[in-house]
C-alpha cells in the first residue's frame, strides 16, 4: 500500500524559513516523479513544484520559483520542500503527490501539513 | 500557462440524480486530463484520469469524457458520499500542472 506521509509544517514568521519532509512507503520511490500541491485555506488547489525520479531535473510554479527548492534523498525514501522568503499567502496546506507517467496523473497523496505564516 | 475553467463553481443536487461537471482548458490538451475529488479535511482523490479512465477502486457511477478544450465528469446516480468539491487538472506537456478552480458539490 502506498503511503505518503508528510512532516514539519507548523508557524512561521513572514520572511522566515521552513522545510517539509514527505516519508514515503509502499512503492519504488526513486522510479516515480513526486510533486508538491498546495491549498490555501478555503481555496483550490495549486500544484507547486515536481521532481524527476532521479532527482535532476524540477520544476516551479512561477509563484514559488526563486523561493522554493524541492529535492529527494532516494536512499531514504523522502522527498522534501526547502521553503524561504514565506509570506502569509504562502499559508496553505502542503500535500506531498506521487505522480505516476503512465497515466500523467497524481494518483497518490499525503495527508497534508499545515504552513502557517503569520507574525 | 494553461488555464483550467471549471463550471458550475458550486451545485446542489439529490442522491440519486444524475450529475454533469464541466472542465474547459485555454488550449487544447488532447486527452490530458484528470478529474479528483476532495472532501473537507482530507486530500484529495484521483477518480478519472486520461480524461475517460476510471481509476481502480472508484465506482462505474463516475465517467468522463471530452478531449481537446472541453471535458464532462459524469456521476451516473449520486450517493451520499459523493457530496464532496471536485477538481479538473491538465498534464499536458510539461508543468505548471494546473488545476480547475474547484466545484462544490452538496446536498439540496
Amino acid at each position: 500500500e502506498v503511503q505518503l506521509v508528510e512532516s514539519g509544517g507548523g508557524l512561521v514568521q513572514p520572511g522566515g524559513s521552513l522545510r517539509l519532509s514527505c516519508a514515503a512507503s509502499g512503492f519504488t520511490f526513486s522510479n516515480y516523479v513526486m510533486s508538491w500541491v498546495r491549498q490555501a485555506p478555503g481555496k483550490g488547489l495549486e500544484w507547486v513544484s515536481s521532481i524527476s525520479g532521479s532527482g535532476d531535473i524540477k520544476y516551479y510554479a512561477d509563484s514559488v520559483k526563486g523561493r522554493f527548492t524541492i529535492s529527494r534523498d532516494n536512499s531514504k525514501n523522502t522527498l522534501y520542500l526547502q521553503m524561504t522568503s514565506l509570506s502569509a499567502e504562502d499559508t496553505a496546506v502542503f500535500y506531498c503527490a506521487k505522480f505516476t507517467l503512465t497515466t500523467l496523473s497524481f494518483d497518490s497523496w499525503g495527508q497534508g501539513t499545515l504552513v502557517t505564516v503569520s507574525s | 500557462d494553461i488555464q483550467m475553467t471549471q463550471s458550475p463553481s458550486s451545485l446542489s443536487a439529490s442522491v440519486g440524480d444524475r450529475v454533469t461537471i464541466t472542465c474547459r482548458a485555454s488550449q487544447s490538451i488532447r486527452s490530458y486530463l484528470n478529474w479528483y475529488q476532495q472532501k473537507p479535511g482530507k486530500a484529495p482523490k484521483l477518480l478519472i484520469y486520461a480524461a475517460s479512465s476510471l481509476q481502480s477502486g472508484v465506482p462505474s457511477r463516475f465517467s468522463g469524457s471530452g478531449s481537446g478544450t472541453d471535458f464532462t465528469l459524469t456521476i451516473s446516480s449520486l450517493q451520499p458520499e459523493d457530496f464532496a468539491t471536485y477538481y479538473c487538472q491538465q498534464s499536458f506537456s510539461t508543468p505548471p500542472y494546473t488545476f480547475g478552480q474547484g466545484t462544490k458539490l452538496d446536498i439540496k
